[in-house]
């Protein structure tokens, strides 16, 4: 596609439930990114891919999130066991290269709820 | 460690008038600068940056940004306002050393522009 493809644009899920958040970067994007932008916060890092490298997660708030990338393309955070705090816009974004000199492109994002 | 202030959380500005969304930062080298808009229900989009060279940056739809480096500043501009405009604005930085995943965001200056 011509953008980052995120889905579903909206998820609303219990408390307890986990959930599963999709990113479809640029084609040919090497490095994958995804943000967690909660009300009235800047953006959060949460979790870097590049290449085949192992990924950063530094970013991760709990072990209750994970992220995988298949095959240097798609990825998915997967957030077990849901609090209301993870209730939050979830990014994704890619870019060419690692570097400031190739722009972030992000996704629409995921509204996460959690009731 | 690096942070980014955009004091104002609104700015208000009138059609055709000039705008500036402000932004100061404080890292312990020298930084690259970024500003992004964001509009309802969208992701991030790049208007410009700050990597080396000439202190004023020209970017996208007519916005440009100066980087002071002794004011540790990097307010965005614009000559004249759009309606079009309003929109939530992020600025950000990183060190050339880190990647988009040491990047920190401001948090967000909504920007309103009245008929």
């Amino acid at each position: 596609g011509a953008g980052v493809s995120q889905s579903p644009s909206n998820k609303v899920t219990e408390k307890g439930k986990d959930v599963e958040l999709r990113c479809d970067p640029i084609s040919g994007h090497t490095a994958l990114y995804w943000y967690r932008q909660s009300l009235g916060q800047g953006l959060e890092f949460l979790i870097y891919f590049q290449g085949n490298s192992a990924p950063d997660k530094s970013g991760l708030p709990s072990d209750r999130f994970s992220a995988e990338r298949t095959g240097g393309s798609v990825s998915t955070l997967t957030i077990q066991r849901t609090q209301q705090e993870d209730s939050a816009v979830y990014l994704c974004a890619s870019s060419l290269g690692q570097g400031p000199n190739s722009p972030l492109h992000f996704g629409n994002g995921t509204r996460l709820t959690v009731t | 460690a690096q942070s980014v202030a955009q004091p104002e959380d609104q700015v208000n500005v009138a059609e055709g008038n000039p705008l500036t969304v402000k932004c100061t930062y404080s890292v312990s080298g020298n930084p690259y600068l970024f500003w992004y808009v964001q509009y309802p229900n969208r992701g991030l989009q790049f208007l410009l940056k700050y990597i080396t060279g000439d202190n004023l940056v020209k970017g996208s739809y007519g916005f440009e940004a100066e980087f002071n480096k002794s004011q540790t500043s990097f307010h965005l501009k614009k000559p004249s306002a759009l309606v079009s405009d309003s929109a939530l604005y992020f600025c950000a930085v990183i060190l050339p050393e880190g990647g988009y995943q040491k990047v920190t965001f401001g948090t967000g200056t909504k920007l309103q522009v009245i008929p």
